[in-house]
């Protein structure tokens, strides 16, 4: 059965820090992967999502996202964080055994101190 | 519009009260699911529905009933309430039935199980 790791829970950085939230998952076959966002106060927002080509996917606000399929691995990275980053985010993967449902990972809460 | 809406946005239950959670979309998705979220643990599937009048268990739904009469409205019951309940509710709906189009989430709800 697929699993998702993402290892940081909490992750504190200064304003123009980089950033980046690791996510790992199990299942070897083909994948669809995706980062959330819960800023506070809001709803859970889609980020990014990678099914194929280019391995290294674009998203909103500047966030970026890399597959690497030899390391079972879609960290998320943005380059200089800004306060209004803080926020929970979500790595989630789909279930091989099923067209309709997603594992997601415990999410990571971030603070960005200004 | 107003995407997806939940109510309420907070509730307290007795052990063995039963009551719904009610989900609603505007935006003609088929694709509707239920998710709780518990701390420390990422979003797992309740139960799902790929249109109207077709629903499927997800990955946790002893407790739960749905129905889909409608593709706007995707209620969410507890039949007996029991304290291992208590978690925050979300809502999400797609366009799709399968897993590679965005998912769009409701603001959640916060059920606390005494």
């Amino acid at each position: 059965a697929q699993s998702v790791s993402q290892h940081n829970h909490h992750v504190i950085l200064s304003e123009a820090a980089s950033l980046e939230l690791g996510c790992n998952y199990s299942y070897g076959g083909t994948v669809n992967l995706f980062w959330y966002v819960q800023y506070p106060g809001q709803h859970l927002q889609l980020l990014l999502k990678y099914f194929s080509g280019d391995p290294l996917v674009k998203g909103i606000k500047g966030f970026e996202a890399e597959f690497i399929k030899s390391k079972f691995s879609f960290n998320l990275r943005k380059p200089s964080v800004q306060w209004s980053d803080t926020a929970e985010y979500f790595c989630a993967v789909n279930d091989p055994d099923s067209n309709y449902q997603l594992i997601w990972g415990a999410g990571t809460k971030l603070i960005i101190k200004p | 519009n107003a995407g997806v809406t939940q109510t309420p946005k907070f509730q307290v239950l007795k052990t063995g009260q039963s009551m719904t959670l009610q989900c609603a979309q505007d935006m003609n998705h088929e694709y509707m699911s239920w998710y709780r979220q518990d701390p420390g643990m990422g979003l797992r599937l309740i139960h799902y529905s790929v249109g109207a009048g077709i629903t499927d268990q997800g990955e946790v739904p002893n407790g739960y009933n749905v129905s889909r009469s409608t593709t706007e409205d995707f209620p969410l019951r507890l039949l007996s309430a029991a304290p291992s309940q208590t978690s925050v509710y979300f809502c999400a709906s797609s366009p799709l039935a399968g897993l590679t189009d965005t998912q769009y989430f409701g603001p959640g709800t916060r059920l606390t199980v005494l």
